[in-house]
């Protein structure tokens, strides 16, 4: 089965950091390009950051530019996001979400979320 | 930043409804766009991608239609399902954006 799975979320407080992880399994994971993806509570989608198949291409979000790193280990099928000098306004759902291949479009996958909250 | 303008915001439908949600782009994008359904407490699910292509496994009620800065999703018969919240988003040039979403509501 195709699946998405994160973790590492929790409570911390302003100025804390925290590592989320996305754990990839049924397909492979080398091959697509991935994304960060948020939903603070009551609130639409925001896209946060995309990594490259390789690692090589990242992109961020400016909400969150210098602040947080995306970053992937092919050989653990494993997906993360390093988030420094968190705030308020970073509570949120994170979800990690898989590209469709080319020639297809949009996010195809998505795992379940992790609940990041910032608050003293 | 391709800024996205999505209606309506909440929208009350019966069952057997025809619905559509409207998304209009700050400038053209072809048609890298997708269509998302969440219900809540669930992460997003793809329906549509390159604007009017149905995901493998979407019911063919859901269409997509649309190129440049305009587009939209309809619903043929609404079902009890498909009361939920709507996304559109761009994927034709970072960084990727999404619509403010629609709820469809039971009316």
């Amino acid at each position: 089965e195709v699946q998405l799975v994160e973790s590492g979320g929790g409570l911390v407080q302003p100025g804390g950091s925290l590592r989320l992880s996305c754990a990839a399994s049924g397909f492979t994971f080398s091959s697509y390009e991935m994304n960060w993806v948020r939903q603070a509570p009551g609130k639409g989608l925001e896209w946060v950051s995309y990594i490259s198949s390789s690692g090589s291409t990242i992109y961020y979000a400016d909400s969150v530019k210098g602040r947080f790193t995306i970053s992937r280990d092919n050989a653990k099928n494993s997906l993360y996001l390093q988030m420094n000098s968190l705030r308020a306004e970073d509570t949120a759902v994170y979800y990690c979400a898989r590209e469709a291949r080319v020639g297809a479009g949009g996010f195809d996958i998505w795992g379940q979320g992790t609940m990041v909250t910032v608050s003293s | 930043v391709i800024w996205m303008t999505q209606s309506p915001s909440l929208l009350s439908a019966s069952t057997g409804d025809r619905v559509t949600i409207s998304c209009r782009m700050s400038q053209g994008i072809s048609s890298y766009l997708a269509w998302y359904q969440q219900k809540p407490g669930k992460a997003p699910e793809l329906l549509i991608y390159a604007a009017s292509t149905l995901q493998s496994g979407v019911p063919s009620r859901f269409s997509g239609s649309g190129s440049g800065t305009d587009f939209t999703l309809t619903i043929s018969c609404l079902q009890s399902e498909d009361f939920a919240t709507y996304y559109c988003q761009q994927y034709y040039s970072f960084p990727w954006t999404f619509g403010q979403g629609t709820k469809v509501e039971i009316k």
